[in-house]
């Protein structure tokens, strides 16, 4: 079964700090993609980052980086010098062949709150 | 205009009206979705539509009915809607079915059926 697991339900961080969410995954593809996306309280899902399970350096996007460690199936996003405009939910997704082709699997997201 | 754009973005309806959200994306990709975030709910995944044919319905109730019209529209007609359908609506757009390619959503319509 394919499942995303996002074991905090809620971060601070102060102001130019960085921060680490965490996401585990489970998946028996062999091919897979892993995705993070920011969630304002305005609702829209912006699209940050991506992994492909092939890759073998870890993706990097500006301040966001993601630790991807795929022994462990994990796929931690990385906010670098944290701003006070990355307070938002924080969803961890992937897509594989076996979810259907299209469908994306979603965790229950990281509120991260940035302290002034 | 950029991205991929609904509206309205916000909608109050009673249970007897008939509305419809309407979605459109500007990046000239193939498949497009339909999702419900609720309350403390991860997303749902509704409808899925590739090369304007229905691929995905994952178990939607009959009172929401999507339609696409070309690649590039979505709809998603609604009647008789319950309370508890109160949700976002996000829809969301994608190059093909790769299975791997990013998507990218719209801003929803927050929905309350009153």
């Amino acid at each position: 079964a394919q499942k995303i697991t996002q074991t905090q339900p809620g971060m601070f961080v102060q102001e130019k700090e960085a921060v680490t969410l965490d996401c585990t995954y489970d998946t028996s593809d062999q091919s897979y993609g892993l995705f993070w996306y920011k969630q304002p309280s305005s609702g829209e899902m912006i699209f940050l980052i991506y992994q492909g399970s092939y890759d073998e350096q870890n993706a990097t996007e500006g301040r966001y980086s993601l630790n991807f460690q795929k022994a462990r199936k994990s796929a931690n996003l990385v906010i670098s010098a944290s701003q006070l405009g990355d307070s938002a939910m924080y969803f961890c997704a992937m897509r594989g062949v076996s979810t259907g082709g299209f469908k994306t699997i979603f965790g229950a997201g990281t509120r991260l709150f940035v302290k002034a | 205009e950029t991205g991929v754009t609904q509206t309205p973005r916000h909608l109050v309806m009673g249970m007897t009206n008939k509305k419809s959200l309407k979605c459109e994306q500007h990046l000239g990709h193939n498949a497009m979705y339909w999702y419900k975030q609720s309350a403390k709910k991860p997303l749902e995944l509704m409808f899925v539509y590739n090369f304007k044919e229905q691929t995905e319905n994952n178990s939607v109730p009959s009172r929401f009915s999507p339609e696409c019209p070309n690649s590039s529209h979505l709809f998603l007609h609604l009647h008789t809607l319950q309370p508890e359908d109160s949700a976002l609506y996000l829809c969301a757009s994608s190059q093909d079915r790769s299975g791997i390619d990013t998507q990218y959503f719209g801003p929803g319509t927050r929905l309350t059926v009153l």
